[in-house]
């Protein structure tokens, strides 16, 4: 079955320092979903990619997508307490509707 | 409130029991999805509606899990004959497909704690 990975799992950063995320998966994908995750929380939508290439400024978060739809990254720029959680990616392939979700990054970010 | 709302937030029970949730999406969502998430992991897709029809379930799922949407709107799940190893937190999401896509943002409930003792 399809597959998302997605590294490092853990991140632990001072705050100010800058942060990313790699998904990858052993299939192209359709879209690219990126949800965020804080503790004790439910997942929250961040924003989708879709074409090819694409990369999408959200203030201090970057996403992209990669050229052959494999594989994706996010960026945060000097990263606040804010920004703690649990970061996931999903991939949706070929069937329309389930989303595969990695196990995320879990960001630590200390003051 | 207008977000995804499930009941009960917690629910402990012994092995061997049956256990139900329910599920009420975002009023004007069509289609609606459940994912089961334990410790460290991400969320597990387990199944998901497009209005009332059941168009997708895990593999993964045992046929102790049962799901309905009878009329399109509210859904549960129902766990029969629970194992210690059906412990998680379920999930239940909601979103809007028009026109065949379905390219959009999942919005996710509180979800369900569930402990087997």
């Amino acid at each position: 079955g399809q597959q998302v990975m997605q590294i490092p799992q853990y991140q632990h950063v001072q705050e100010g320092e800058d942060f990313t995320t790699y998904c990858n998966s052993s299939t192209t994908l359709s879209n690219i979903q990126w949800y965020k995750q804080r503790p004790g929380g439910h997942p929250v939508f961040l924003i989708q990619l879709v074409k090819s290439g694409e990369v999408k400024k959200q203030k201090r978060l970057t996403f992209q997508f990669g050229e052959a739809k494999k594989n994706s990254s996010l960026h945060i720029t000097a990263t606040q307490t804010t920004d703690v959680g649990t970061y996931f990616c999903t991939g949706r392939g070929s069937t329309l509707g389930r989303l595969y979700f990695g196990r995320g990054t879990q960001l630590t970010v200390w003051p | 409130d207008t977000g995804v709302s499930q009941d009960p937030r917690h629910k402990i029970t012994k092995r061997g029991q049956n256990v139900t949730f329910r599920c009420d999406p975002i009023s004007e969502h069509n289609r609606l999805y459940w994912y089961r998430q334990t410790l460290g992991q991400g969320p597990e897709f387990l199944t998901y509606f497009q209005n009332e029809a059941q168009l997708e379930k895990s593999r993964l799922l045992s046929d102790r899990f049962s799901a309905e949407r009878p009329k399109g709107s509210f859904s549960t799940l129902e766990i029969q004959r629970t194992e210690q190893g059906d412990s998680a937190m379920y999930l239940c999401a909601s979103s809007l497909a028009r026109g065949g896509v379905s390219y959009n943002e999942q919005f996710f409930g509180p979800g369900t704690r569930l402990t087997v003792l």
